[in-house]
């Protein structure tokens, strides 16, 4: 079953745009990740954020965490084509050694 | 540094058969975990491999089986194939015994279809 859902399940944006993605969960985590996919190959970590903090920034990418709200989002700023990919949330549901994935947004960017 | 391997990249399978996907993780890493992802979805976590014993598993039958060698490397077993096995399968893998404070690193995949 997935733990996370993220929200919209499709995005198409413009090059130079701001892409805004969201991630809800359902249990108490100790942190998040976000992970990127092109083409539906191997996934790439993109940045964690712990259940203590509230904002992380990586490059052009933004990370907030709300764990009253069990909701994330994912900023990306000045997108390029090249940032064409699914992008998935992954938690670790409490007291559990699993990371579960979220459905993803798949995010297209046009030149 | 060669990163996580998979092999083979495509297989063609008839239902009924049984099939064995393998991973070589990352140089360091000690741990493999295995995933399921069905086409327009979310991987699935399938079991995890740490010190050659299955640590964690997901909601999937019996028919998936695992094994992790001395060396971290990992296989997985699918018997009596299923169509709906059909699914592009992701090894990732992780260091100190996967926490779930470190990051995965991934394979491509091993796309296994189901006829």
């Amino acid at each position: 079953s997935q733990q996370g859902e993220e929200d919209p399940q499709a995005l198409s944006i413009q090059e130079g745009e701001n892409a805004t993605m969201n991630c809800s969960y359902k249990t108490s985590i100790n942190n998040l990740q976000w992970y990127r996919q092109n083409s539906g190959r191997g996934l790439v970590h993109l940045i964690l954020i712990r259940s203590n903090e509230r904002e992380k920034h990586s490059g052009r990418l933004r990370v907030t965490l709300d764990t009253s709200k069990k909701s994330s989002s994912l900023l990306i700023t000045a997108s390029r084509a090249a940032d064409t990919a699914s992008y998935f949330c992954a938690t670790d549901a409490y007291n559990t050694d699993k990371l579960i994935f979220g459905t993803g947004t798949r995010l297209q960017v046009f030149p | 540094d060669a990163g996580v391997t998979q092999s083979p990249t495509h297989l063609i399978k008839t239902r009924g058969q049984q099939v064995t996907l393998r991973c070589s993780p990352k140089s360091g890493h000690d741990t493999v975990s295995w995933y399921q992802q069905a086409l327009g979805q979310g991987p699935q976590f399938i079991f995890q491999y740490y010190e050659e014993e299955e640590r964690q598993r997901g909601n999937f039958p019996d028919r998936f089986s695992g094994h992790q060698f001395p060396n971290y490397s990992s296989e997985l077993n699918v018997n009596a194939l299923l169509l709906g096995d059909s699914a592009l399968y992701l090894c990732a893998s992780s260091l100190q015994g996967g926490r779930m404070d470190e990051k995965l690193f991934f394979g491509s995949g091993t796309q296994l279809s189901v006829l």
